[in-house]
């Protein structure tokens, strides 16, 4: 059963501050990796995408793989209260685990509140 | 538009009735899912299709059947053998590839009354 954990939370952050946001996952042949960020009642939707070691930064966003530690994250600069939503973390495990398998495993999410 | 298109957005089931819940596409999605939330808990996949005439068993599969008759389509159906219904159903598609994300309908919403 591949595995993808994240902090339970709930986290909470003050405007303007760093939210830090961090994913482990079990099968180390993962090859993509996905953050959503879903509001209350809504559906979930992709902010973010990373394929390879490193960071990806897009605007306020920053995601950091690291495949070797089998850990990805999300960090949001200058939260703001516009951000506070449950983040999912989903990895797809891609094509070298004895056979094509690209659905999306998801983690359970960490709720995000930013403070005014 | 392109998107995924679920309805209803609200839907009440009486005990022992099943019920089916519609999702289409016209992303041109080889890959289709349904995905099931509860409070508080992430997505757990209920079952997926990678095409048409074709689909596999996701985790929590008990209770539900899918079919794929169209590219576009992948409806599920709510048993009575589903015990505890009573939750949030996300479809999603995607192109079935390594580096691809899937996209989400607005979700359907189902109470057992």
């Amino acid at each position: 059963q591949k595995e993808v954990e994240q902090n339970s939370g709930p986290l909470s952050v003050p405007e303007g501050a760093i939210a830090s946001l961090n994913c482990t996952y079990s099968d180390r042949v993962s090859q993509s990796f996905f953050w959503y960020r879903q509001y209350s009642g809504k559906s979930p939707e992709l902010i973010m995408s990373i394929y390879s070691n490193g960071d990806k930064e897009d605007g306020r966003f920053t995601a950091q793989l690291n495949k070797a530690s089998q850990y990805v994250s999300l960090l949001i600069r200058d939260s703001q209260p516009s951000d506070s939503a449950t983040y999912l973390c989903a990895v797809n495990a891609g094509d070298l685990s004895g056979g094509s398998n690209y659905k999306l495993t998801f983690g359970k999410g960490t709720l995000l509140t930013v403070n005014p | 538009d392109g998107g995924i298109t679920q309805s209803p957005k609200y839907l009440f089931r009486k005990e022992g009735q099943n019920v089916t819940l519609s999702c289409e596409q016209n992303l041109n999605h080889d890959a289709m899912y349904w995905y099931r939330q509860d409070p508080g808990q992430g997505l757990r996949l209920i079952y997926y299709s990678q095409i048409v005439n074709d689909f596999q068993k996701g985790d929590i599969a008990e209770g539900y059947s899918v079919s794929r008759e169209k590219k576009e389509s992948f409806p599920l159906t709510v048993t009575s053998a589903q015990k505890n219904p009573t939750a949030f159903y996300l479809c999603a598609s995607s192109i079935w590839s390594r580096n691809t994300e899937a996209f989400f309908g607005q979700g359907t919403r189902l109470t057992v009354v």
